[in-house]
């Protein structure tokens, strides 16, 4: 049973705009969240992580947001470079466990120039 | 290095023969982990090793996969019989502590079951 779903498996945004992907999740003992950036052929590289004392954690163009109430997460990328194209994936895993992180099935996005 | 080292980066074999994948994780890593993402699917997780610990080992599918940690450091994850459904790439990633921080992936294995 897939515990950390990513429900819209491509994204196209026009380059400048932003780019809104979504992740939801079942396991209410989630409590930490992050989003990985995956390139074809090589392995998949940390974006940005979100524990859920915050609602919110921002980097740069990359901020993620957290609502724990709807078990929904979300990474936006403003504004969308054409070097963000790749698939993105959402994980989520218990702190202190360390053992697993539950992944999404990835979302391909496509920054258009 | 200064990453996580897999290899061999393809493997192809023929349905029935065994297999071994390395993985080699960032020095002082105590943590390590194999994921495999199938055609289509998310990835998928198989085996957890940290440090002197028994293994966590629920996500391995069968009886058919194994895994082993030398030492603390080199794994090797072994798939025997190998069947079609195991085609896949084979992610390890590596990271420290048992405190979850962000895992550093391998570029992965890709292997192909003939």
């Amino acid at each position: 049973d897939q515990q950390v779903k990513q429900n819209s498996p491509s994204l196209s945004v026009q380059e400048g705009r932003i780019s809104i992907l979504n992740c939801d999740y079942t396991n209410s003992m989630f409590d930490y969240f992050l989003w990985y950036k995956k390139y074809p052929a090589e392995g998949p590289t940390f974006l940005i992580s979100i524990s859920s004392i915050k609602d919110k954690n921002e980097d740069g163009r990359f901020t993620v947001f957290l609502n724990k109430s709807a078990k929904h997460l979300s990474l936006h990328i403003v504004p969308s470079q054409p070097g963000d194209s790749a698939v993105y994936f959402c994980a989520a895993s218990e702190w202190g466990r360390g053992n697993q992180f539950y992944f999404g099935t990835g979302t391909s996005l496509t920054v258009i120039p | 290095g200064a990453g996580v080292s897999q290899s061999p980066s393809n493997k192809v074999t023929e349905k029935g023969k065994d297999v071994e994948l390395r993985c080699d994780p960032i020095s002082g890593h105590t943590a390590l982990y194999w994921y495999r993402q199938s055609l289509g699917q998310g990835l998928e997780f198989l085996i957890y090793f940290q440090g002197n610990s028994a293994p966590d080992k629920s996500g391995l599918p069968s009886d058919r996969f194994s895994a082993e940690r030398t030492g603390g450091s080199v794994s090797t994850l072994t798939i025997q019989r190998t069947q079609q459904e195991d085609s896949a790439v084979y992610l390890c990633a590596s990271s420290l502590g048992d405190q979850i921080t962000e895992a550093f992936f391998g570029q992965g294995t890709r292997l192909t079951v003939v």
